[in-house]
């Protein structure tokens, strides 16, 4: 199994819907991280959390919230998705401060 | 503050030549750098990572990248290409106690 698993892999979904996207790791990782993937932009951070009290903005946050449900679970929201929100995302977890992080294998999301 | 810049959008080797990833950073901190890779439809694997140590950093399947503090560099290198190595590469920054900061990527391209 996965050390950093994500759901759905794969979710069409129509402009206006609310959708969640889920995280889950088993590496007993404090951080976790939401990204999103653009073609040509990289990844941007869209949320972190340092603990399950501690959630902070990435750059892009704006039209996402989550929750930290556990130390394990990071859930990405979208409140009302709009086209321009098609994207890969990526959830990852890191341990401490010159530590690398481990990402799962993505949620390919496309808003119509 | 902190930010990274690939140079190469797009870099083409031949199978069996060298291959050079070029990233510049800055950071008002000393640096951890990281390579990723991701294949296509893949998630993302570190390749290699600095974190203070030895400048020379050696990584998986043949690669490796040097920090060079005085031109504020991480280039990744790898003597003979291979089919296999056709992907995107990221060149990630961690300064201090922040996030990760992601290059926009360098996509390699292999060709018989």
């Amino acid at each position: 199994d996965a050390d950093v698993t994500q759901t759905p892999r794969n979710r069409i979904t129509k402009t206006g819907k609310r959708i969640m996207l889920e995280c889950s790791q088993t590496k007993g990782h404090d951080r976790m991280y939401w990204y999103r993937q653009d073609p040509g932009l990289g990844l941007r951070l869209i949320y972190y959390s340092f603990d399950v009290k501690d959630i902070n903005k990435g750059e892009i946050s704006d039209g996402y919230s989550v929750s930290r449900q556990a130390q394990a679970k990071f859930s990405l929201s979208l409140e009302s998705a709009i086209p321009n929100q098609t994207a890969l995302y990526f959830c990852a977890t890191r341990n401490g401060v010159n530590t690398e992080a481990f990402f799962g294998q993505g949620t390919r999301l496309t808003v119509v | 503050a902190q930010s990274v810049t690939q140079l190469d959008s797009h870099v083409s080797v031949s199978e069996g030549t060298p291959v050079l990833l070029r990233c510049n950073y800055s950071s008002s901190y000393s640096p951890s750098l990281f390579w990723y890779v991701q294949h296509p439809n893949k998630g993302l694997q570190l390749l290699l990572k600095y974190t203070s140590a030895a400048t020379l950093v050696k990584g998986i399947n043949g690669f490796e990248a040097e920090f060079k503090k005085s031109e504020t560099s991480f280039h990744l290198t790898k003597p003979s290409a291979h089919m296999s190595d056709a992907a995107e590469y990221f060149c990630v920054v961690r300064a201090g106690y922040s996030t990760l900061t992601f290059g926009k990527g360098t996509m390699l391209l292999v060709s018989p």
